[in-house]
């Protein structure tokens, strides 16, 4: 295993640009899912795909967020006209779909700075 | 919003001592896992508990779960300066597929 990788690992972008991270899951899982983490809080729960389905959203997400997982293997996630409060660590983990128990591999996350 | 929440917030201990950590969350899960994040880094998988488990060993770590309080402890043993990090606990509803963190316990351990 390679691990999941994301990129960039940072990213310093001015309010109302738009911005775009791509993770490369684990070869072979099947579930591949978003989370948003700020300082000093846990994970927060974005959206997540099997294979190329997008299964779940958030609520909390708004429609500048957006996530794509076209062939069911890298997946970016996009957010448009980002604010000041987009500024967040975000993760990317995959799992296998069942089986495995649902253990979540984690990548090392991108970080974004909204200034 | 997120599921659980860990108790206490921050731990300081000195080393060989054992740390623990609790967990509690709101609704049925289909099983429960602890994490481990070191500073600006992704989260590591720990180890898992399952609905239907009361107990499990990893090494020196011992995770308890009791369903009918919701709530989960997380027990470091002989604790080493490079436990130092935060820990969560991730539960994954009976109901889908996602899976809810808490908010964390940061753990120091002195040397």
């Amino acid at each position: 295993d390679t691990g999941v990788s994301q990129d960039p690992r940072h990213k310093i972008t001015k309010r109302g640009q738009n911005v775009t991270f791509r993770c490369d899951p684990i070869s072979e899982h099947n579930r591949l899912y978003w989370y948003r983490q700020t300082l000093g809080q846990g994970p927060e729960f974005l959206t997540y795909f099997q294979n190329e389905a997008q299964l779940e959203k958030s609520r909390l997400l708004s429609d500048r967020f957006s996530a794509e997982r076209p062939k069911g293997s890298f997946s970016t996630l996009e957010i448009q006209r980002t604010e000041q409060g987009d500024s967040a660590m975000y993760l990317c983990a995959s799992s296998k779909l069942a089986g495995a128990g649902g253990e979540l591999f984690f990548g090392e996350g991108s970080r974004l700075t909204v200034l | 919003s997120q599921q659980g929440e860990e108790d206490p917030q921050a731990l300081s201990i000195q080393e060989g001592e054992n740390a623990t950590m609790n967990c509690s969350y709101k609704t049925s899960i289909n099983n429960l896992q602890w994490y481990r994040q070191n500073s600006g880094r992704g989260l590591v998988h720990l180890i898992l508990i399952r609905s239907n488990e009361r107990e499990k060993h990893s090494g020196r770590l011992r995770v308890t779960l009791d369903t009918s309080k919701k709530s989960s402890s997380l027990l470091i043993t002989a604790s080493r300066a490079a436990d130092t990090a935060s820990y969560f606990c991730a539960t994954q509803p009976d109901t889908g597929n996602q899976f809810y963190f808490g908010t964390g316990t940061s753990l120091t351990v002195i040397p």
